[in-house]
């Protein structure tokens, strides 16, 4: 699986968007972007995937560059119990539930 | 409620002592996977079982060992031979399609004393 890479912590206001940035440069045509956040001692939870098209649900949007090398996660409205840590995850397809976690992103919301 | 059920949450054990942990799921999803989680670090991979009677290593399997005779349960064994057991241990599961997302239990912590 493709290697990615994202800033260690952002802050954000709450009722701001946040726009979480994710790097996957090496990633290869039948790898999905997958992004899972983990609020502490919890297990973590599935936000959203994409393969190529911006996607979006009820949680948030994921934009995929044209050349797939980048992603952001935008959460629209931003609340405090969005903090948590979130991970970007490059995966083949194949793979399943597989899943290669880094460090991630902690996002921490403010009043 | 659909999920994926862990048991216990927290768990004490002497060192030296072989420990397992419970995970149970009625999402009727096929594969299964077991990660471990340390302080302040990412999920790694233990074992993962794709079909019922059968499964794989992950990238840390050494000291651990793993069942799937039933398919809604994965139970995971910490050995003794598991040299620093202490840990979060997380069980997710998800269905052999591509494109599925896995979903995750809320995690066992073992503490080894």
């Amino acid at each position: 699986d493709a290697k990615t890479t994202q800033p260690t912590s952002m802050d954000c206001a709450e009722g701001r968007a946040a726009n979480l940035p994710c790097n996957h440069s090496t990633i290869s045509g039948n790898e999905y972007v997958y992004w899972y956040r983990q609020i502490h001692s919890q297990g973590p939870q599935y936000i959203i995937h994409g393969l190529k098209n911006n996607e979006t649900n009820e949680m948030a949007s994921l934009i995929i560059t044209e050349d797939r090398k980048s992603s952001t996660l935008i959460l629209p409205h931003a609340t405090l119990r969005d903090t948590a840590v979130y991970y970007c995850i490059v995966r083949v397809a194949t793979s399943y539930g597989k899943l290669t976690f880094g460090q991630g992103t902690i996002l921490t919301v403010h009043p | 409620d659909g999920g994926i059920t862990q048991s216990p949450k927290y768990l004490f054990r002497k060192e030296g002592q072989n420990v397992t942990l419970s995970c149970e799921q009625n999402l009727n999803h096929d594969a299964m996977y077991w990660y471990r989680q340390d302080p302040g670090q990412g999920l790694r991979l233990i074992y993962y079982s794709q079909i019922v009677n059968d499964f794989q290593k992950g990238d840390i399997a050494e000291g651990y060992s793993v069942s799937r005779e039933k398919k809604e349960s994965f139970p995971l064994t910490v050995t003794s031979a598991q040299k620093n057991p202490t840990a979060f241990y997380l069980c997710a599961s998800s269905m052999p399609w591509e494109g599925t997302e896995a979903f995750f239990g809320q995690g066992t912590r073992l503490t080894v004393v």
